[in-house]
């Protein structure tokens, strides 16, 4: 039971352009969520995260929005720079609870 | 940075044999975990510790078992390692205090099993 998806295994944008990078969540337990991003060869870093008391948080070029009637999170990237291009995680966790369930990546290529 | 360490970075072992992996971290951080990553599964967690000699059992424990001795060392033992446990394993801690509640990794250790 995949708690987490990110549906788009894979997403290519020109560099300068917007990339949108989605994740959907079944359990409304979920309270806490987070975006990593992972070079090859090394460990997954933090992104940016969001609770679910907000709708949206920004940090510079990078903007989480969170739908929760929809179960839905998005990470916006604007613009999008060549060392952008990495494999993306969404996660999420519930209150009180100190696990995170990732979802299965997507990998962003961004083309000069 | 929160200065984890992960031993060995590469391994190479054939089936049935013992494997452990050690994860070192200089934080002194709660909690401690193990991940493993596979295409089309993203991260799933193994196990994961929330105190010295307390552990917890995560997703995909089957064929795992884990030890923490000291707050600074985790370790994950494959008792009798099979083809299917060949995958990149990552330790993580998590900031309580100060922090986003985001986990922290290692770089990670390629574990193949003939």
């Amino acid at each position: 039971d995949q708690q987490v998806k990110q549906n788009s295994p894979s997403l290519s944008v020109q560099e300068g352009r917007i990339s949108i990078l989605n994740c959907d969540y079944t359990n409304s337990m979920f309270d806490y969520f987070l975006w990593y991003k992972k070079y090859p060869a090394e460990g997954p870093t933090f992104l940016i995260s969001i609770s679910s008391i907000k709708d949206k948080n920004e940090d510079g070029r990078f903007t989480v929005f969170l739908n929760k009637s929809a179960k839905h999170l998005s990470l916006h990237i604007v613009p999008s720079q060549p060392g952008d291009s990495a494999v993306y995680f969404c996660a999420a966790s519930a209150h009180g609870n100190e696990k995170l369930t990732f979802g299965t990546g997507t990998r962003l290529t961004i083309i000069p | 940075d929160a200065g984890i360490t992960q031993s060995p970075r590469h391994k190479v072992t054939e089936t049935g044999t013992p494997v452990t992996l050690r994860c070192h971290q200089t934080e002194n951080h709660r909690y401690m975990y193990w991940y493993r990553q596979d295409p089309g599964h993203g991260l799933r967690l193994i196990h994961y510790s929330y105190g010295v000699k307390d552990t917890d059992k995560g997703e995909v424990s089957d064929g795992y078992s884990v030890s923490r001795s000291k707050t600074e060392d985790f370790l994950l033992t494959l008792e009798s390692a099979t083809s299917s446990q060949t995958s990149v394993y990552f330790c993580a801690t998590l900031q309580t205090s100060g922090g986003n509640g985001e986990l922290f990794f290692g770089e990670g250790s390629r574990l193949t099993v003939l």
